[in-house]
Protein backbone atom coordinates (compact mmCIF):
# COMPACT_ATOMS: atom_id res chain seq x y z
CA UNK A 1 0.00 0.00 0.00
CA UNK A 2 0.83 3.59 -0.61
CA UNK A 3 3.00 5.82 2.28
CA UNK A 4 1.78 9.00 3.71
CA UNK A 5 2.90 10.39 6.66
CA UNK A 6 1.44 13.00 8.97
CA UNK A 7 3.54 15.07 11.58
CA UNK A 8 3.41 15.87 14.20
CA UNK A 9 1.40 12.81 15.87
CA UNK A 10 0.36 14.64 18.57
CA UNK A 11 0.38 18.56 19.81
CA UNK A 12 -0.72 19.78 22.74
CA UNK A 13 -1.00 23.38 22.47
CA UNK A 14 -2.67 26.65 24.60
CA UNK A 15 -5.82 27.77 23.19
CA UNK A 16 -5.19 30.96 20.71
CA UNK A 17 -2.00 29.43 19.34
CA UNK A 18 -2.21 27.95 15.83
CA UNK A 19 -0.68 24.76 14.76
CA UNK A 20 0.29 23.50 11.27
CA UNK A 21 0.19 19.55 10.62
CA UNK A 22 1.81 18.51 7.61
CA UNK A 23 0.93 15.48 5.42
CA UNK A 24 2.93 13.66 2.69
CA UNK A 25 2.42 10.96 0.12
CA UNK A 26 6.01 9.63 0.57
CA UNK A 27 5.87 7.08 -2.53
CA UNK A 28 3.19 8.75 -4.91
CA UNK A 29 1.85 11.98 -6.23
CA UNK A 30 -2.04 12.30 -4.93
CA UNK A 31 -4.35 14.01 -7.23
CA UNK A 32 -6.51 14.78 -4.40
CA UNK A 33 -6.02 15.42 -0.93
CA UNK A 34 -8.90 15.30 1.87
CA UNK A 35 -8.68 16.39 4.97
CA UNK A 36 -10.59 14.38 8.10
CA UNK A 37 -11.81 14.85 11.64
CA UNK A 38 -12.58 12.61 13.44
CA UNK A 39 -14.04 13.30 17.49
CA UNK A 40 -14.27 9.92 19.64
CA UNK A 41 -16.25 7.40 19.15
CA UNK A 42 -17.71 9.38 15.55
CA UNK A 43 -17.28 8.55 12.05
CA UNK A 44 -14.89 10.45 9.96
CA UNK A 45 -16.13 14.26 8.86
CA UNK A 46 -14.91 15.48 5.99
CA UNK A 47 -13.55 18.97 5.96
CA UNK A 48 -12.48 19.86 2.74
CA UNK A 49 -10.75 18.71 -0.52
CA UNK A 50 -8.13 20.36 -2.46
CA UNK A 51 -6.27 19.54 -5.24
CA UNK A 52 -2.50 20.28 -6.08
CA UNK A 53 -2.36 24.53 -6.97
CA UNK A 54 -6.15 25.28 -6.44
CA UNK A 55 -7.90 26.76 -3.66
CA UNK A 56 -9.52 23.99 -0.95
CA UNK A 57 -13.45 23.28 -1.11
CA UNK A 58 -14.56 23.19 2.22
CA UNK A 59 -17.39 21.32 3.63
CA UNK A 60 -20.40 23.29 5.09
CA UNK A 61 -20.07 24.43 8.57
CA UNK A 62 -15.77 24.84 8.18
CA UNK A 63 -14.60 28.00 8.66
CA UNK A 64 -12.09 28.20 6.00
CA UNK A 65 -10.32 31.13 7.29
CA UNK A 66 -10.04 29.02 10.66
CA UNK A 67 -8.74 26.00 9.06
CA UNK A 68 -6.64 26.93 6.45
CA UNK A 69 -5.42 24.45 3.61
CA UNK A 70 -2.43 24.87 1.22
CA UNK A 71 -1.66 21.85 -1.42
CA UNK A 72 1.54 23.21 -2.44
CA UNK A 73 2.20 20.26 -4.27
CA UNK A 74 1.03 16.37 -5.51
CA UNK A 75 3.22 15.33 -2.10
CA UNK A 76 2.73 17.33 0.20
CA UNK A 77 -0.06 19.14 1.85
CA UNK A 78 -0.48 21.24 5.08
CA UNK A 79 -3.56 22.33 7.36
CA UNK A 80 -2.95 25.05 9.31
CA UNK A 81 -5.49 25.71 12.25
CA UNK A 82 -5.24 29.32 13.46
CA UNK A 83 -6.38 30.46 17.25
CA UNK A 84 -7.19 26.69 17.49
CA UNK A 85 -9.82 26.31 20.77
CA UNK A 86 -10.74 23.68 23.11
CA UNK A 87 -13.77 22.59 20.96
CA UNK A 88 -10.76 22.06 18.08
CA UNK A 89 -9.21 19.32 20.09
CA UNK A 90 -9.59 16.07 17.59
CA UNK A 91 -7.92 13.80 15.79
CA UNK A 92 -7.15 15.21 12.28
CA UNK A 93 -6.64 12.93 9.55
CA UNK A 94 -5.05 13.32 5.47
CA UNK A 95 -6.06 11.27 3.22
CA UNK A 96 -4.75 11.25 -0.44
CA UNK A 97 -5.67 9.93 -3.09
CA UNK A 98 -4.50 8.35 -6.34
CA UNK A 99 -5.94 8.00 -9.49
CA UNK A 100 -9.04 9.33 -12.14
CA UNK A 101 -12.42 9.64 -11.33
CA UNK A 102 -14.02 5.85 -11.31
CA UNK A 103 -10.80 4.04 -10.44
CA UNK A 104 -10.07 6.15 -7.12
CA UNK A 105 -7.65 4.82 -4.51
CA UNK A 106 -7.87 6.64 -1.04
CA UNK A 107 -5.74 5.95 1.56
CA UNK A 108 -5.24 7.80 5.18
CA UNK A 109 -1.98 9.17 6.89
CA UNK A 110 -1.37 8.02 10.47
CA UNK A 111 -3.08 11.00 12.11
CA UNK A 112 -2.75 14.00 14.18
CA UNK A 113 -4.29 13.77 17.25
CA UNK A 114 -4.49 17.64 18.90
CA UNK A 115 -5.51 19.07 22.61
CA UNK A 116 -6.03 22.60 22.95
CA UNK A 117 -5.77 23.36 26.37
CA UNK B 1 -27.94 14.16 0.84
CA UNK B 2 -25.91 11.36 0.03
CA UNK B 3 -26.07 8.28 2.59
CA UNK B 4 -23.80 5.26 3.69
CA UNK B 5 -25.78 3.34 6.37
CA UNK B 6 -23.65 0.96 8.40
CA UNK B 7 -24.98 -0.70 11.70
CA UNK B 8 -22.80 0.22 14.53
CA UNK B 9 -22.78 -2.97 16.54
CA UNK B 10 -20.87 -4.52 17.93
CA UNK B 11 -21.13 -7.41 15.87
CA UNK B 12 -19.66 -10.59 18.20
CA UNK B 13 -18.14 -13.45 16.38
CA UNK B 14 -16.20 -16.27 17.85
CA UNK B 15 -12.57 -16.62 16.52
CA UNK B 16 -12.15 -18.85 13.52
CA UNK B 17 -15.84 -17.97 12.19
CA UNK B 18 -17.35 -15.84 8.90
CA UNK B 19 -17.92 -12.08 10.06
CA UNK B 20 -19.86 -10.09 7.46
CA UNK B 21 -20.46 -6.85 7.05
CA UNK B 22 -23.08 -5.05 5.40
CA UNK B 23 -23.19 -1.35 3.86
CA UNK B 24 -26.50 0.19 1.74
CA UNK B 25 -25.64 3.34 0.22
CA UNK B 26 -27.89 5.92 -1.80
CA UNK B 27 -26.46 7.33 -4.64
CA UNK B 28 -26.82 5.21 -7.75
CA UNK B 29 -24.25 6.88 -9.50
CA UNK B 30 -21.54 5.87 -7.04
CA UNK B 31 -18.34 4.50 -8.40
CA UNK B 32 -15.92 3.11 -6.00
CA UNK B 33 -16.75 1.28 -2.72
CA UNK B 34 -14.21 1.04 -0.09
CA UNK B 35 -13.87 -1.10 2.95
CA UNK B 36 -11.44 0.05 5.55
CA UNK B 37 -10.29 -1.00 9.22
CA UNK B 38 -10.03 1.26 12.00
CA UNK B 39 -8.39 -0.08 15.07
CA UNK B 40 -8.96 2.40 18.48
CA UNK B 41 -6.69 5.48 18.55
CA UNK B 42 -5.51 4.99 14.61
CA UNK B 43 -6.00 6.27 11.35
CA UNK B 44 -8.08 4.02 9.24
CA UNK B 45 -6.44 1.73 6.85
CA UNK B 46 -7.63 0.35 3.24
CA UNK B 47 -8.48 -3.23 3.21
CA UNK B 48 -9.98 -3.79 -0.14
CA UNK B 49 -11.79 -1.28 -2.83
CA UNK B 50 -13.96 -3.07 -5.70
CA UNK B 51 -15.67 -1.33 -8.75
CA UNK B 52 -17.37 -3.75 -10.18
CA UNK B 53 -20.39 -6.26 -9.20
CA UNK B 54 -19.20 -9.79 -8.27
CA UNK B 55 -17.11 -10.89 -5.66
CA UNK B 56 -13.61 -9.75 -5.14
CA UNK B 57 -11.58 -11.88 -2.95
CA UNK B 58 -7.89 -10.91 -1.51
CA UNK B 59 -7.25 -13.59 1.55
CA UNK B 60 -9.40 -13.97 4.25
CA UNK B 61 -11.26 -11.06 2.98
CA UNK B 62 -14.58 -10.85 0.20
CA UNK B 63 -15.75 -7.91 -1.22
CA UNK B 64 -19.40 -7.76 -2.39
CA UNK B 65 -21.28 -5.31 -4.69
CA UNK B 66 -24.57 -5.56 -5.63
CA UNK B 67 -25.39 -1.88 -7.56
CA UNK B 68 -29.09 -3.35 -8.06
CA UNK B 69 -29.64 -3.69 -4.49
CA UNK B 70 -27.14 -0.87 -3.58
CA UNK B 71 -25.35 -2.54 -1.09
CA UNK B 72 -21.91 -3.66 -0.52
CA UNK B 73 -20.48 -6.13 1.81
CA UNK B 74 -17.26 -7.71 3.44
CA UNK B 75 -16.91 -11.21 4.24
CA UNK B 76 -14.22 -12.07 7.00
CA UNK B 77 -13.15 -15.87 6.88
CA UNK B 78 -11.30 -17.46 9.80
CA UNK B 79 -12.24 -14.20 11.94
CA UNK B 80 -8.97 -13.64 14.60
CA UNK B 81 -8.80 -11.86 17.57
CA UNK B 82 -6.74 -9.33 15.98
CA UNK B 83 -9.60 -8.47 13.19
CA UNK B 84 -11.41 -6.62 15.99
CA UNK B 85 -11.43 -3.08 14.95
CA UNK B 86 -14.22 -0.59 13.13
CA UNK B 87 -14.95 -1.34 9.36
CA UNK B 88 -15.91 1.64 7.69
CA UNK B 89 -17.46 1.49 4.62
CA UNK B 90 -16.86 4.70 1.93
CA UNK B 91 -18.72 5.05 -1.06
CA UNK B 92 -17.53 7.51 -4.23
CA UNK B 93 -19.69 8.78 -6.49
CA UNK B 94 -20.21 11.32 -9.48
CA UNK B 95 -19.07 13.95 -6.99
CA UNK B 96 -15.30 12.07 -6.85
CA UNK B 97 -15.97 12.86 -2.92
CA UNK B 98 -16.28 10.08 -0.67
CA UNK B 99 -18.57 9.80 1.54
CA UNK B 100 -18.32 7.35 4.87
CA UNK B 101 -20.32 4.79 6.58
CA UNK B 102 -20.21 5.25 10.31
CA UNK B 103 -18.89 1.88 10.77
CA UNK B 104 -19.54 -1.59 12.15
CA UNK B 105 -17.37 -2.28 15.57
CA UNK B 106 -16.22 -6.09 15.32
CA UNK B 107 -15.46 -8.26 18.24
CA UNK B 108 -13.74 -11.47 17.30
CA UNK B 109 -13.97 -13.67 20.84
CA UNK B 110 -11.54 -16.43 21.65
Amino acid sequence: GAVVSQHPSWVICKSGTSVKIECRSLDFQATTMFWYRQFPKQSLMLMATSNEGSKATYEQGVEKDKFLINHASLTLSTLTVTSAHPEDSSFYICSPTLGSPGGETQYFGPGTRLLVL
Amino acid sequence: QKEVEQNSGPLSVPEGAIASLNCTYSDRGSQSFFWYRQYSGKSPELIMFIYSNGDKEDGRFTAQLNKASQYVSLLIRDSQPSDSATYLCAVIGGSYIPTFGRGTSLIVHP
